[in-house]
């Protein structure tokens, strides 16, 4: 079975800096999509980033940006020039493939407070 | 604003009674996905649907179902409500397999 691990439950970071949470995950699949969404105090989920397995690329959406190591089943997003509206919580998701049923699987998540 | 819309925004009941969630996709999007919010078990997947067939069931009670329409608007039937039913309901859409899951604001569901 695929599992989402997030082994920080709460982070923190001042404005302007920068900011690393972590995902790892354990699949069998060679084919899978990758996801941060956040959900800040208004309990929306909002996409912040995706990442397709067989791309080597790493994803980049402004100052959101992903470190996807496959051989690690690492998957971590960067949070650049932190501002106050980053505050949330943020899940790391996954796919297993494009031929089966698409669910999320979702990580714990953790818990991002930005300080002035 | 996703273009995913679920009504209603808010559900207080009393256990054993029975309610339905609706949601909206956006436009163009034939999979309707259902995730339960909730302290204790995180986000789960309920259930999903595309083009109005049932496509696959994750962690759904019995006392729950779903269905998709011809408009493919989809809704949630919840039944013999119990307190542990209280959570975050949220329905997303997506157009197609792999494809970014849009998530609507959630129902959230209060059991008395």
């Amino acid at each position: 079975a695929q599992t989402v691990t997030q082994s920080q439950p709460e982070m923190s970071v001042q404005e302007a800096e920068t900011v690393t949470l972590s995902c790892t995950y354990d699949t069998s699949e060679s084919n899978y999509y990758l996801f941060w969404y956040k959900q800040p105090p208004s309990r929306q989920m909002i996409l912040v980033i995706r990442q397709e397995a067989y791309k080597q690329q790493n994803a980049t959406e402004n100052r959101f940006s992903v470190n996807f190591q496959k051989a690690a089943k690492s998957f971590s997003l960067k949070i650049s020039d932190s501002q106050l509206g980053d505050t949330a919580m943020y899940f790391c998701a996954f796919i297993k493939g494009p031929y089966d049923t698409d669910k999320l699987i979702f990580g714990t998540g953790t818990r991002l407070q930005v300080f002035p | 604003d996703s273009g995913v819309t679920q009504t209603p925004k808010h559900l207080i009941t009393a256990t054993g009674q029975r309610v339905t969630l609706r949601c909206s996709p956006r436009s163009g999007d034939l999979s309707v996905y259902w995730y339960q919010q909730s302290l204790d078990q995180g986000l789960q997947f309920l259930i999903q649907y595309y083009n109005g067939e049932e496509r696959a069931k994750g962690n759904i009670l019995e006392r729950f179902s779903a269905q998709q329409f011809p408009d493919l608007h989809s809704e949630l039937n919840l039944s013999s409500l119990e307190l542990g039913d209280s959570a975050l309901y949220f329905c997303a859409s997506s157009e197609g397999a792999g494809q970014p899951q849009h998530f609507g604001d959630g129902t959230r569901l209060s059991i008395l």
